[in-house]
């Protein structure tokens, strides 16, 4: 069936570092991609999206990547900061509500 | 600077009692949402709800779950007669207009079935 995953479910990372975090789907008919952060006990927090006409989008320490061609999304965090310490998760949709989310790559930045 | 309310946050109940979850969208937004995120999952979708209107609820169980959003008052999200594999953390999201983009999610309600 169709999914969104990711590629690895942790990322240690030290600060300052930049971060790469994946994501593969195989919905071709998806057309926007969104990035979100949700730390513990909270709700998701929208960080960037991109939609299928577009290739890379960049936004505030972060930029999103889009590759159609291999189904590959990927979110770079730049100077990784403790505070970016969260579970990030990508999500795929063909209308902008109804969204498929992945598991989730818990991220750990060590001081 | 009210984003979207919840509550309650945390809820605990018996098998074969109702849940209800209640969610006040952002002020200025009229579309409301409902996702489920199972423990080490991620989230999915329930349904999509404008004020006396579902849109779609094609992610909703087809028994014991209903959800409204009346013309006044918060959105309700009801889980009859509980079973623990209800057990999860339910969100609420709201957006000014439906299918345009950046959804606002609320803090979550996290059931618990015993």
């Amino acid at each position: 069936g169709e999914s969104v995953g990711l590629h690895l479910p942790t990322l240690s990372v030290q600060e300052g570092d930049n971060s790469i975090i994946n994501c593969a789907y195989s919905n071709s008919a998806s057309d926007y991609f969104i990035w979100y952060k949700q730390e513990s006990g909270k709700g998701p927090q929208f960080i960037i999206d991109i939609r299928s006409n577009m290739d890379k989008r960049q936004g505030q320490r972060v930029t999103v990547l889009l590759n159609k061609t291999v189904k590959h999304l990927s979110l770079q965090i730049a100077a990784t900061q403790p505070g970016d310490s969260a579970v990030y998760f990508c999500a795929e949709g063909n209308n902008d509500y109804k969204l498929s989310f992945g598991a989730g790559t818990t991220v750990t930045v060590r001081a | 600077n009210a984003g979207v309310m919840q509550n309650p946050r945390h809820l605990v109940r018996r098998r074969g009692q109702e849940a209800r979850l209640r969610c006040s969208p952002m002020k200025g937004h009229s579309h409301v949402y409902w996702y489920r995120q199972l423990p080490e999952e991620g989230l999915k979708f329930m349904v999509y709800l404008q004020k006396e209107n579902i849109i779609d609820e094609s992610g909703m169980p087809k028994e014991r779950f209903s959800a409204e959003f009346p013309k006044e008052g918060p959105s309700i999200l009801r889980i009859q007669q509980v079973v623990r594999g209800d057990s999860a953390a339910y969100f609420c999201a709201s957006s000014p207009a439906g299918g345009t983009g950046e959804l606002f999610f609320g803090e979550g309600s996290r059931l618990t079935v015993l």
